[in-house]
């Protein structure tokens, strides 16, 4: 079944930290870039990171970079985001999701369900 | 960062309606540009990539045209179902930037 299931979500501490994890099925996993994608009140749509399907190229929105790391393990169809130094504007939902650059055009067509991240004392 | 700026941010319209959104770029983006749909408590769903290209499942009744800096996306005859937000995200330059979003509402 072709799908992303995220978990690792929950309630943290300002200047805590917390890591995500995507679980891929359905697909061939190395065959694609995965992005993390949030949602927050404030900012709506924000795309965070972006890992290739290879794992040698990474790149950080500059909201993020230096605190958050996104790696994969293409062994286990999976994908992480180490998030550190969290702080109340990276409350929100995080979604897993797919990259597909292969028409020419990069376009983001397979979703997890998101996990929820609050950052409150 | 490019910003993606969506009109109008919401609109009301009936069943069997046509509608129009639009999505302005800060820079030129090609034909760079997606269209996704959001129900309440769901992730999105891509409808349209590459400006026009309708992804895979997708009905017919939506359609995407433009070019540079200036979008369109739009519903033909409106079902229950398209009730929802949708949002523009640019993938021409990183970080590939979304729009606001439009929130289509039953009238």
């Amino acid at each position: 079944q072709l799908q992303l299931v995220e978990s690792g979500g929950g309630l943290v501490k300002p200047g805590g930290s917390l890591r995500l994890s995507c679980a891929a099925s359905g697909f061939s996993f190395s065959d694609f870039y995965m992005t993390w994608i949030r949602q927050t009140p404030g900012k709506g749509l924000e795309w965070l990171s972006y890992i290739s399907g290879s794992g040698s190229t990474l790149y950080y929105a500059d909201s993020v970079k230096g605190r958050f790391t996104m790696s994969r393990d293409n062994a286990k169809y999976s994908v992480y985001l180490q998030m550190n130094s969290l702080s109340a504007d990276d409350t929100g939902v995080y979604y897993c999701v797919r990259g597909d650059g292969y028409s020419g055009y990069d376009k983001f067509d397979l979703w997890g369900q998101g996990t929820l991240v609050t950052v409150s004392s | 960062d490019i910003q993606m700026t969506q009109s109008p941010p919401s609109l009301s319209a009936s069943v069997g309606d046509s509608v129009t959104i639009t999505c302005r770029a800060s820079h030129r983006i090609s034909s760079n540009l997606n269209w996704y749909q959001q129900r309440p408590g769901k992730a999105p769903n891509l409808l349209i990539y590459a400006t026009s290209s309708l992804h895979s499942g997708v009905p017919s009744r939506f359609s995407g045209s433009g070019s540079g800096t200036d979008f369109t996306l739009t519903i033909s005859s409106l079902q229950p179902d398209d009730f929802a937000t949708y949002y523009c995200q640019q993938t021409y330059f990183t970080p590939y930037t979304f729009g606001q979003g439009t929130k289509v509402e039953i009238k």
